[in-house]
């Protein structure tokens, strides 16, 4: 049964801490994107990646947020120092090359005190 | 004001009921049109797509868009208890750094025995 894996399931963390997030995409799919869900906002797009290479950041608070695939089973993304803004779930989901299916992961719930 | 208004509800309708669940769009460019299911702590799940102007059907499931009026539904027919999750609509055009997917907020929906 093909599925995204997420690691945490949830956390929670107190404001300044660095939180890494981590994602095992299905096996086989080439783009892994982020996406961060609140009530207010919905989801929204942080970054992608496309063969392991981020083809778009621009959603992502730059100074704090770092993404990455280390290789094709695994992306991380990664908050440094984490603030109570940062409190949200963060879902991981895969795909195949330009086509806009996505499979979700599960999500990781984020709680900064 | 955002790309993608959807209705955060929630709406509660009785079993058996029929479903019109609605969302609204700026970009003109938006080529592909979907909607999600989620369950409560889970990662969202496509349910529908539509490329262009349109209606599809799918078992209980009815997608329609409408270009013109930049205005999609999703309808569902004799909704189940088991229907009742949040539903976001989703959209996207492709570029050439692939299909990056604008998402509604969701709406709640509960269906009541």
């Amino acid at each position: 049964d093909a599925r995204v894996t997420q690691t945490p399931r949830d956390k929670v963390t107190e404001m300044g801490q660095e939180v890494t997030m981590r994602c095992q995409p299905i096996l086989g799919h080439n783009t892994v994107f982020w996406y961060r869900q609140t009530m207010m906002q919905g989801l929204e797009l942080l970054a992608y990646f496309r063969n392991r290479a981020p083809l778009d950041d621009s959603g992502m608070p730059k100074d704090r947020f770092s993404a990455e695939m280390p290789d094709a089973t695994l992306a991380t993304l990664k908050i440094q120092p984490s603030e109570p803004r940062d409190s949200a779930v963060y879902f991981c989901a895969s795909g195949l090359g330009t086509g806009f299916e996505q499979y979700f992961g599960p999500g990781t719930r984020l709680t900064v005190t | 004001q955002k790309e993608v208004e959807q209705d955060p509800g929630p709406l509660s309708v009785p079993e058996g009921a029929i479903v019109s669940l609605n969302c609204t769009y700026s970009n003109s460019a938006f080529q592909y049109f979907m909607w999600y299911r989620q369950y409560s702590r889970k990662g969202p799940e496509l349910l529908m797509y539509t490329y262009s102007s349109g209606n599809k059907e799918d078992g209980r499931f009815t997608a329609q868009v409408d270009k013109s009026s930049k205005y999609i539904s999703l309808f569902i027919r004799d909704s189940q208890p088991s229907d009742s999750a949040t539903y976001l609509c989703a959209m996207s055009v492709l570029t050439g750094g692939g299909n990056k997917l604008t998402f509604g907020t969701g709406t709640q929906l509960k269906v009541e025995l």
